[in-house]
């Protein structure tokens, strides 16, 4: 079983649509939690950072922790066809990102 | 540079040769990683150079693979007698505030490496 699970998708949805992305997770000490966006033959970009449990709110984009169920999810609203990409999440348990685990990236492509 | 410079961005190459692959991270950015990104899956580290200390290798695959850096800029990865399995996106990322909380990764757009 992978550290980190997440459905590689992929994921079409309309423009104006609610995006619910999500992993899962089995090391309980993970701490710091990610979610990266990559665009096509380009590399990663942090897209939102959280620490332990909760949600953290920026624009259109809201990250959930739920440590209990080792579960996170990001969630986009109002989709639109400039958010299609792979997202990509990742976490560690301290603060080296040498220690960063990568799940495998859900593919989204949102349509006009 | 403005951003994290990879190169060459596609490399094609025969089963049994030598590859090298450069990164220019961003100036001024002490730490330096690579990631191997395999189709479908997550990125694995590789190796992570920070400052003057001795390079984490702990994440290489095999003694064939190898990379340097010069101080605190350009770095180079090299791959020995590739083998198809080394077939992948290499992404080489860099950052202010290594060992931090809130270290952020910039990313390079990768070299998408093809072993026939």
């Amino acid at each position: 079983q992978k550290e980190v699970e997440q459905d590689p998708g992929p994921l079409s949805v309309p423009e104006g649509a609610i995006v619910s992305l999500n992993c899962t997770y089995s090391n309980s000490a993970f701490q710091y939690f990610m979610w990266y966006r990559q665009y096509s033959r380009k590399g990663p970009e942090l897209l939102m950072y959280t620490y332990s449990s909760g949600n953290k709110e920026d624009g259109r984009f809201t990250a959930q922790v739920d440590k209990s169920s080792k579960y996170i999810s990001l969630f986009i609203r109002d989709s639109q066809p400039s958010d299609s990409a792979t997202y990509l999440c990742a976490m560690k348990a301290s603060g080296s990102a040498r220690q960063l685990t990568f799940g495998s990236g859900t593919q989204l492509t949102v349509l006009p | 540079g403005a951003g994290v410079s990879q190169s060459p961005s596609n490399k094609v190459t025969e089963k049994g040769k030598d590859v090298e692959l450069r990164c220019d991270p961003i100036s001024g950015h002490t730490a330096l990683y690579w990631y191997r990104q395999r189709l479908g899956q997550g990125l694995e580290f590789l190796i992570y150079f920070q400052g003057n200390s001795a390079p984490d290798k702990s994440g290489l695959p095999s003694d064939r693979f190898s990379a340097e850096r010069t101080g605190e800029s350009v770095s180079t990865l090299t791959i020995q007698r590739t083998q198809q399995e080394d077939s992948a996106v290499y992404l080489c990322a860099s950052s202010l505030a290594p060992g931090s909380t809130n270290e952020k990764l910039f990313f390079g757009s990768g070299t998408q490496l093809s072993v026939l």
